[in-house]
């Protein structure tokens, strides 16, 4: 089970879009809507900030949404603030009843 | 509000057995709504699914650890548990347990991590 592949880096100047990008396969990103984006700053819990594809939890902000096409989803953050950095994680459903849950490698967002 | 935490040995020898045990609070665990699952983050990695449980007693385990994992629920004391055996140093990690919706695969609330060392 190899993880979903992320850019291992990306960044922007405050108040610039970024996207970062999460490529899996057929059988995971490209067959179910099941797609979530966790932020996680050093020394924290992983915080939700994108569940199925594009649903935002209540308390997160707007600047963030998410799509997918075929086999790679997208998490967008608009408005860049300073304390947007940090590391992102996708994660997908996989469908098989031994496996389950599968995860990327991570993103570390940088604000210049 | 639900909370989640985690708790047990922060170093553990290696060939031992790793033991932690998540402690559900503000809710039961026995909802067919929820999975409960543990992921843990090694150092300078990324985060790694180790297993999801149901509390009728369900298990779904990452292949990668299968052989060496076991996941339990006691709903007595509205407790989850992860066994790790065999740890090596790259077992070495801050682990996390977290509820998942069972419904839309994901993790909506983690409990704060614990650091588990394997070091002789």
């Amino acid at each position: 089970q190899s993880a979903l592949t992320q850019p291992a880096s990306v960044s922007g100047s405050p108040g610039q879009p970024i996207t970062i990008s999460c490529t899996g396969t057929s059988s995971d990103v490209g067959a179910y809507t099941f797609v979530s984006w966790y932020q996680k700053h050093p020394g924290k819990a992983p915080k939700l900030v994108i569940y199925e594809v594009s649903e935002r939890p209540s308390g997160v902000s707007n600047r963030f949404s998410g799509s997918k096409s075929g086999n790679t989803a997208s998490l967008t953050i608009s408005g860049l603030q300073a304390e947007d950095e940090a590391d992102y994680y996708c994660c997908s459903y996989t469908g098989t009843t031994t496996s389950d849950i599968i995860f990327g490698g991570g993103t570390k967002l940088t604000v210049l | 509000q639900l909370q989640l935490q985690e708790s047990g040995p922060g170093l553990v020898k290696p060939s031992e057995t790793l033991s932690l045990t998540c402690s559900v609070s503000g809710d039961s665990i026995s909802s067919s709504s929820f999975l409960w699952g543990w992921i843990r983050q090694a150092p300078g990695t990324g985060l790694e699914w180790i297993g999801s449980i149901l509390y009728r007693g369900s298990t779904y385990y990452n292949p990668s650890l299968k052989s060496r994992v076991t996941i339990s629920v006691d709903t007595s004391k509205n407790q989850f548990s992860l066994k790790v055996n065999s740890v090596t140093a790259a077992d070495t990690a801050v682990y996390y347990c977290a509820r998942l919706i069972r419904a839309n695969r994901y993790f909506d609330l983690w409990g704060r991590g614990t650091l588990v060392t394997v070091s002789s």
